[in-house]
């Protein structure tokens, strides 16, 4: 089973929709991390969190807000979906140690807006 | 705040042949690490190699290997032996901090290159 786990891979929705992506993981890191991915921009970071209890904007926090339910779980809602919202959205964790605190990604969620 | 930049936008290369890609970075900070992330159509992001900015060894990884000129702050990856199952989009990224970061282990990212590998 893969480490980092997204749900769902792929959805279409409508502006104006509250939609929740989920990302699950089983590697036992405590930090977390929602990028979006845009054609031509490379990832930019939305929200991360370093354990339960922290959450912390990115650049573009904007439009969305986070969840992290537990340390292997981290959501990711759009309130009120709009078009620009529309890209691949990433989870990731790392650990916090002495070596160089990698990044691990999920598959992937590929989120269109109409 | 941190800026890394890839330039080129696509390349190309023949199987068995070698490619560069480049990257540069522009920071105030001595102490960070560099990564670069392979994304195949798959999508999924895949960690190529990383190297410590306090480390003057070039980082190695099978056919994968960096140049990395820390004073020019380039961080450019080589690929040996091109094969066909390299084709993908590459990404350079910066960590700020070091072993402990902190505060700062979030990446930024380049904008990616596209690489196609010709048979």
């Amino acid at each position: 089973d893969a480490d980092v786990t997204q749900t769902p891979r792929n959805r279409i929705t409508k502006t104006g929709k509250r939609i929740m992506l989920e990302c699950s993981q089983t590697k036992g890191h405590d930090r977390m991390y929602w990028y979006r991915q845009d054609p031509g921009l490379g990832l930019r970071l939305i929200y991360y969190s370093f354990d339960v209890k922290d959450i912390n904007k990115g650049e573009i926090s904007d439009g969305y807000s986070v969840s992290r339910q537990a340390q292997a779980k981290f959501s990711l809602s759009l309130e009120s979906a709009i078009p620009n919202q529309t890209a691949l959205y990433f989870c990731a964790t790392s650990d916090l140690g002495p070596a160089t605190d990698t990044q691990y990604f999920g598959p992937g969620t590929r989120l269109t807006v109409l | 705040a941190q800026t890394v930049t890839q330039s080129q936008p696509e390349m190309s290369v023949q199987e068995a042949e070698t490619v560069t890609l480049s990257c540069t970075y522009d920071t105030s900070e001595s102490d960070y690490y560099l990564f670069w992330y392979k994304q195949p159509p798959s999508r999924q992001m895949i960690l190529v190699i990383r190297q410590e900015a306090y480390k003057q060894q070039n980082a190695t990884e099978n056919r994968f290997s960096v140049n990395f000129q820390k004073a020019a702050k380039s961080f450019s990856l080589k690929i040996s032996d091109s094969q066909l199952g390299d084709a993908a989009m590459y990404f350079c990224a910066y960590r700020s901090g070091g072993a402990w970061a902190g505060a700062n282990s979030k990446l930024t990212f380049g904008k990616g290159i596209t690489l196609s590998v010709r048979p």
